[in-house]
This record gives structure tokens, C-alpha cells and sequence, in this order.
């Protein structure tokens, strides 16, 4: 268990639905980054945040949207989904000090999404 | 801009063979991070190693070892007496300081290793 989980492991849905993803960050880290790995695009980044407040985006969509709460578990929200949308979502965490050391990231096991 | 390339997409080697796996990087950042994450055919990412900019020795654990060469960008990964177990895809990935814009993970395309007994 490497302290970052992710609901729910596995989701099926139909074209043009929408679905939730939740991550609940390792204990005492504030950054939380959600990644897209699909089979011709590979591990894309989508989003960060850290503390609640966005920190930087990467190729997330229009249709996409995220947010981090006040106990610093996030969501990422998929909308009108459509077949390629079907990947393999990872979100990750990690401690920022203020001296700048990177104490690293930790991955979570990912919820594999199939749209059909 | 931030990238990472990793020109091998796929290696096949046969057991106990050594493999290296090459890793070349852009950044203009000063401050930088480099890691290698390994992901089996399970699905999850596993983390290898990390480095910063400013520790350029090289490191070694167990059959593993990296190469890490500022002057020409590139952060190369070796695994020496290859095993079955070593099969899966290999990640090499880039990042500016966390909790700043340039925190996230640049990661590269991945080379997929397969070793045969």
C-alpha cells in the first residue's frame, strides 16, 4: 500500500455519461497531481493542486475538471464521456517544503476507466 | 519547455543479459528532478530512483544502477544480470520543484522491457 488511494479501481460507462474519480493523498502531503495513461499517448498530465488551489494544468480537456478539498483528498470529474477517454487515471501526491527538498511522489494503484 | 525522450520504445534481451535503458531530458530550469519508475504488467507505477541537478554521482543498488551525465542530458538506467521478474515498461520522468508550476511529472513514452528465460 503505498499510502495514496484511489476509488474505484475499476469503472465502466456508458458514451456521454459522467463519472467521478476520488484520491485521498498519503498522510501530510499537499500536492496532489492527476495523470491520463492511455495506449497512444502515455502518461499525460492533467492537473495539480496543492493546498486546494490549482497549481498548474497540463492537457486536461474542457469536459475534465478537479478540485482538492479541505482534508486534501481530490476529485477528478469526467463529463460527456467518450470512447477515448478510456485509460488508466493515476493521481499521485508529494510533500513541498519550503527549502524546496523533493521528498519524491507517490503514485496510487490508478482506476481504470472503460468507456463503451 | 520541459521533455523527456526516450528513444527505445521496446527491448528484448534474454536472461542475465545486461540491458541499459537510455533517458535524455530538456529543461531550463537550474533546479530539476529525475526519476525512473517501473510498471509491471499489473498496472502500478513503481518508483526507482530519484535524483536532483546538483548530484551528478552515480548511484547503485543491487543489480540496478544509474548513469546521470549533466553535460549531455542524459539520465540512463542499467540493469545488469537481467531477470524474468525485470519485465515491464520503464518510465523515465523530469520535474521542477514540487508545489511550484513546474511541479508535476514530465514523464517519457516509456520503454517496454521483456526478458526471456
Amino acid at each position: 500500500d503505498s499510502g495514496v488511494t484511489q476509488t474505484p479501481k475499476h469503472l465502466i460507462t456508458a458514451t456521454g455519461q459522467r463519472v467521478t474519480l476520488r484520491c485521498s493523498p498519503r498522510s501530510g502531503d499537499l500536492s496532489v497531481y492527476w495523470y491520463q495513461q492511455s495506449l497512444d499517448q502515455g502518461l499525460q498530465f492533467l492537473i495539480q493542486y496543492y493546498n486546494g488551489e490549482e497549481r498548474a494544468k497540463g492537457n486536461i480537456l474542457e469536459r475534465f475538471s478537479a478540485q482538492q478539498f479541505p482534508d486534501l483528498h481530490s476529485e477528478l470529474n469526467l463529463s460527456s464521456l467518450e470512447l477515448g477517454d478510456s485509460a488508466l487515471y493515476f493521481c499521485a501526491s508529494s510533500v513541498a517544503t519550503s527549502a524546496g527538498f523533493h521528498y519524491g511522489y507517490t503514485f496510487g494503484s490508478g482506476t481504470r476507466l472503460t468507456v463503451v | 519547455a520541459q521533455k523527456v525522450t526516450q528513444a527505445q520504445t521496446e527491448i528484448s534481451v534474454v536472461e542475465k543479459e545486461d540491458v541499459t535503458l537510455d533517458c535524455v531530458y530538456e529543461t531550463r530550469d537550474t533546479t530539476y528532478y529525475l526519476f525512473w519508475y517501473k510498471q509491471p504488467p499489473s498496472g502500478e507505477l513503481v518508483f526507482l530512483i530519484r535524483r536532483n541537478s546538483f548530484d551528478e554521482q552515480n548511484e547503485i543498488s543491487g543489480r540496478y544502477s544509474w548513469n546521470f551525465q549533466k553535460s549531455t542530458s542524459s539520465f540512463n538506467f542499467t540493469i545488469t544480470a537481467s531477470q524474468v521478474v525485470d519485465s515491464a515498461v520503464y518510465f523515465c520522468a523530469l520535474s521542477g520543484l514540487p508545489g511550484g508550476s513546474q511541479g508535476n511529472l514530465i514523464f517519457g513514452k516509456g520503454t517496454k522491457l521483456s526478458v526471456k528465460p
